[in-house]
């Protein structure tokens, strides 16, 4: 059964702490991709990586890192230095970048306690 | 910057009806146009892909039409059932980027009422 899988679903956070979000794919689908949505805002990109051990910030990367060691993987570290972590972040991936179709994962609820 | 705004922002109509969902994008140079649903709490589901030299896509109820000369899109929603309840989201990838960006509206509420 292919897919998207973020782990986990619900998420605390205590101030000054780093939190990690899991996403891993089955599809064997180069690109992958961090959103983050917000009420009234719409989705956002945070990172995407388009290659294994190669990444790109997107509009948003402040207070984030990522790492791309594995094709099927693709974590999110949400450091101390977001000021504003409370959110719903979705993984997505495509086969490649530009002109293929996004897949996303369930989300995972992150808030700050 | 290309900017994808979605009218109306909320839609309710009675079961069975037709109903038609807008999207219009500020750059004609896409890649394509996605739309997707999701349900409160959950992650986003792909509809319809519709490449920038297409003119539509059909899937089930489901036809999206899409204009790029003049920015716009169309979600039409045959005989509509409470189960379309969802939130609509349409997204563009635009050509300026390789990396597959996708850039989207705030999305249409529906609720179909029984």
């Amino acid at each position: 059964d292919g897919g998207i899988t973020q782990s986990p679903k619900y998420l605390f956070r205590k101030e000054g702490q780093n939190v990690t979000l899991s996403c891993e794919q089955n599809l064997n689908h180069d690109a992958m991709y961090w959103y983050r949505q917000d009420p009234g805002q719409g989705l956002r990109l945070i990172y995407y990586s388009q290659i294994v051990n190669d990444f790109q910030k997107g509009d948003i990367a402040e207070g984030y890192s990522v790492s791309r060691e594995k094709k099927e993987s693709f974590p999110l570290t949400v450091t101390s230095a977001q000021k504003n972590p409370t959110a719903f972040y979705l993984c997505a991936s495509s086969i490649a970048g530009g002109g293929t179709e996004a897949f996303f994962g369930q989300g995972t609820r992150l808030t700050v306690v | 910057k290309q900017e994808v705004t979605q009218i109306p922002a909320a839609l309710s109509v009675p079961e069975g009806e037709n109903l038609v969902l807008n999207c219009s994008f500020t750059d004609s140079a896409i890649y394509n146009l996605q739309w997707f649903r999701q349900d409160p709490g959950k992650g986003l589901t792909s509809l319809l892909l519709i490449q920038s030299s297409q003119r539509e896509q059909t899937s089930g109820r489901l036809n999206a039409s899409l204009d790029k000369s003049s920015g716009r899109s169309t979600l039409y929603i045959a005989a509509s059932q409470p189960g379309d309840s969802a939130t609509y989201l349409c997204a563009v990838q635009d050509a300026y980027n390789q990396g597959g960006k996708l850039i989207f509206g705030q999305g249409t509420e529906l609720s179909v009422k029984p």
